[in-house]
């Protein structure tokens, strides 16, 4: 079956440190990966968009890494602050058919001052 | 939450009655999305449009049903033949275009709780 996984677990780290959150996807061959920001009752907000024949791909503080092998990508925050605290849900678009994205449940980051 | 406005925030509803959700978008994108969002669970995809007069099913269309009159709007209606339609809504739209990702912009959400 198709699936989408991010850690459901909530990822705790130290302000000024990195983190990085994972995606990993089975049975899908996606064109592009997108990464986005969701607050608390809130609508998620775009973050970064990694296409299938691209290893890496930079914003600010920002990094998605993305592995059609591995079928994972990566999103890595450098010099985390408490306002990076947030979910971080990834989204494969697949090719063919309608502009269609598959959505993971999402990672909850908490960065501590 | 750039332009896109989700009407009510908080929506309360009694078992066997139809609600409608509003959802408004100014940035002149083709395609329209309704989500629904509940907890440890991603989104899944109700209806989306990509063309006024026109919409598809999502993966879990039962117990709703969308209108889209206007490129501007897309408002959700959730029947009382919906099961468990306590949840999270989200709305959301994307330019469509040869080649061009669809990045999504979404509203700012509709709780509905059922009483």
């Amino acid at each position: 079956s198709q699936k989408i996984e991010q850690n459901s677990e909530a990822l705790n780290i130290q302000e000024g440190k990195t983190a990085t959150l994972t995606c990993n996807y089975t049975n899908y061959s996606p064109a592009y990966l997108q990464w986005y920001r969701q607050d608390p009752g809130r609508g998620p907000v775009f973050l970064l968009l990694i296409r299938e024949n691209e290893k890496e791909k930079r914003k600010e503080r920002l990094k998605v890494t993305f592995d059609t092998t591995l079928k994972q990508s990566l999103f890595h925050i450098t010099a985390s602050q408490p306002a990076d605290s947030a979910t971080y849900l990834c989204a494969l678009s697949i090719s063919g058919g309608y502009n269609k994205l598959i959505f993971g449940a999402g990672t909850r980051l908490a960065v501590h001052p | 939450d750039g332009g896109i406005t989700q009407s009510p925030k908080y929506l309360f509803r009694k078992e066997g009655q139809n609600v409608t959700l509003s959802c408004e978008q100014n940035l002149n994108h083709d395609a329209m999305y309704w989500y629904r969002q509940d907890p440890g669970q991603g989104l899944r995809l109700i209806y989306y449009s990509q063309i006024v007069n026109d919409f598809q099913k999502g993966d879990i269309a039962e117990g709703y049903s969308v209108s889209r009159e206007k490129k501007e709007s897309f408002p959700l209606t959730v029947t009382s033949a919906q099961k468990n339609p306590t949840a999270f809504y989200l709305c959301a739209s994307a330019y469509m275009g040869q080649g061009v990702p669809d990045t999504q912009y979404f509203g700012p959400g509709t709780r509905l709780t059922v009483l």
